[in-house]
């Protein structure tokens, strides 16, 4: 069966750290993979998705994922965090289905 | 260009009662998603259509939830009836074709009592 996890449920990093969110899947085939942002408050926001090529992906805000085929990972990185970037989240996977994981909670420290 | 719409955005009902939400997408995609978004968790897959049929709903509780989505451009999703589990935020996306960047509406918050 097709699932997503997202082993840390909270991460907390001090402004200008770098950051590193965690994403692994189970699925039958390679999936389409994506990273959703959510802000409190807010819809959820496309930060970057792969479907083929290259597997290390640009974003927006300054995000990129890589992709690794034989860890079934596409974990989300950011060289420097900003206090903005505290928001919710969420790795996504699918073909002509999705799946979502529970998410990660960013917090920023000053 | 205009977000995908829903409505309403929040709603209050008691348990055994039944309650509907619908969705606008972008002009032009194809794809519609309902999800179930439960607080702390992420969003559940309930159904997918591809225009007007329905691609995906292995995850739709098909004894109270049921969704439709004539003509392939609006679509509701309806509970009949609710349980205290129900209570979630109900998100509706649409891509242009299949599994593609998905927009988010902002949501339906359902609170069941």
């Amino acid at each position: 069966a097709q699932s997503v996890t997202q082993p840390d449920i909270h991460i907390t990093v001090s402004e200008g750290a770098s950051l590193e969110l965690r994403c692994n899947y189970s699925y039958g085939a390679t999936p389409y993979l994506f990273w959703y942002v959510q802000s409190p408050g807010q819809g959820l926001q496309l930060l970057l998705k792969y479907f083929s090529g290259d597997t290390l992906v640009q974003g927006i805000k300054g995000f990129e994922a890589e992709f690794k085929r034989s860890q079934s990972s596409f974990n989300l990185r950011k060289p420097s965090v900003h206090w903005s970037d505290a928001a919710e989240y969420f790795c996504a996977v699918g073909l002509n289905d999705m799946r979502f994981g529970a998410g990660t909670r960013l917090t920023v420290k000053p | 260009e205009a977000g995908v719409a829903q409505s309403p955005r929040y709603k209050i009902i008691e348990k055994r009662q039944s309650v509907a939400f619908w969705c606008n997408p972008i002009s032009g995609h194809a794809t519609l998603y309902w999800y179930q978004q439960i607080l702390g968790q992420g969003p559940k897959l309930l159904i997918q259509f591809q225009n007007n049929g329905v691609v995906d709903d292995s995850q739709l509780p098909k004894d109270r939830f049921s969704a439709e989505r004539l003509k392939g451009v609006d679509s509701t999703l309806k509970i009949q009836p609710a349980k205290l589990e129900d209570s979630a935020v109900y998100l509706c996306a649409s891509s242009l074709a299949g599994p593609n960047e998905q927009f988010f509406g902002p949501g339906t918050r359902l609170t069941v009592l």
